[in-house]
């Protein structure tokens, strides 16, 4: 079975600052790799993914996550936070279990972006 | 376009009593469904899935059970919550291959 490992349970940033939030899987011969963002009270809503093709994958608000199959890892960026990226953000991996996709998720990143 | 509906948002139940928790998606047939659960600290725990009507596989044994009475429906019942049961009940669906999740707004389940 999968595990992803955030390590980073809390992130604080300034505003304007670049971060990263990292994110380790263990390894599978095919793994589809997704960030999601968690504001309060809400569901999880989908940042990026990455099933195949290029490593570099992008989100329309400026979030790039680099696929890295020798290392497994799937860190999440952006060049320059803004306050509205205050989030919680989860790392996720699937495997093929049962002729499905079964998401295996990591414990999350509390990003926290201060003025 | 397809849509999840949960609910309750919120709920408040005593020690013993029984819980249900639905969740209904629209806009599409055969979805992947899901039961996760959510605790401070602790990332998302998957509780149940399914990938068809009466199709329920339980990943982690517990108090709670899961049923599919029909192809976009599915419930999460407790004949008899316990404190432990208290945290945010996320649903979500996905389709077959290759495809993210589609989470609900989850469910803020508090056991006193």
């Amino acid at each position: 079975a999968q595990s992803v490992t955030q390590l980073d349970s809390q992130v604080p940033v300034f505003e304007e600052a670049p971060v990263e939030l990292r994110c380790n899987y263990s390894s599978s011969v095919s793994v589809y790799l997704f960030w999601y963002v968690q504001y309060p009270n809400q569901g999880l809503q989908l940042l990026l993914k990455y099933l195949s093709g290029s490593t570099l994958v992008e989100s329309i608000n400026g979030f790039e996550a680099e696929f890295n199959k020798s290392q497994t890892s799937f860190h999440l960026r952006k060049p320059s936070v803004h306050i509205s990226d205050t989030a919680e953000y989860f790392c996720a991996v699937s495997d093929v279990r049962g002729g499905s996709y079964i998401p295996t998720f990591g414990r999350g990143t509390s990003l926290i972006v201060h003025p | 376009s397809q849509t999840i509906h949960q609910w309750p948002a919120t709920l408040v139940q005593p020690v013993g009593s029984p819980l249900s928790l639905e969740c209904t998606v629209e806009g599409t047939s055969n979805p992947n469904l899901y039961w996760y659960r959510q605790a401070a600290g602790r990332g998302l725990q998957l509780l149940f899935y399914s990938v068809g009507i009466g199709q329920i596989s339980s990943e982690v044994p517990q108090n709670l059970s899961a049923s599919r009475p029909q192809d976009r429906q599915f419930i999460l019942s407790s004949k008899k919550l316990l404190l432990s049961d208290s945290g945010f009940y996320l649903c979500a669906w996905s389709p077959l291959l290759n495809s993210p999740l589609h989470f609900g707004n989850g469910t803020r389940l508090t056991v006193t």
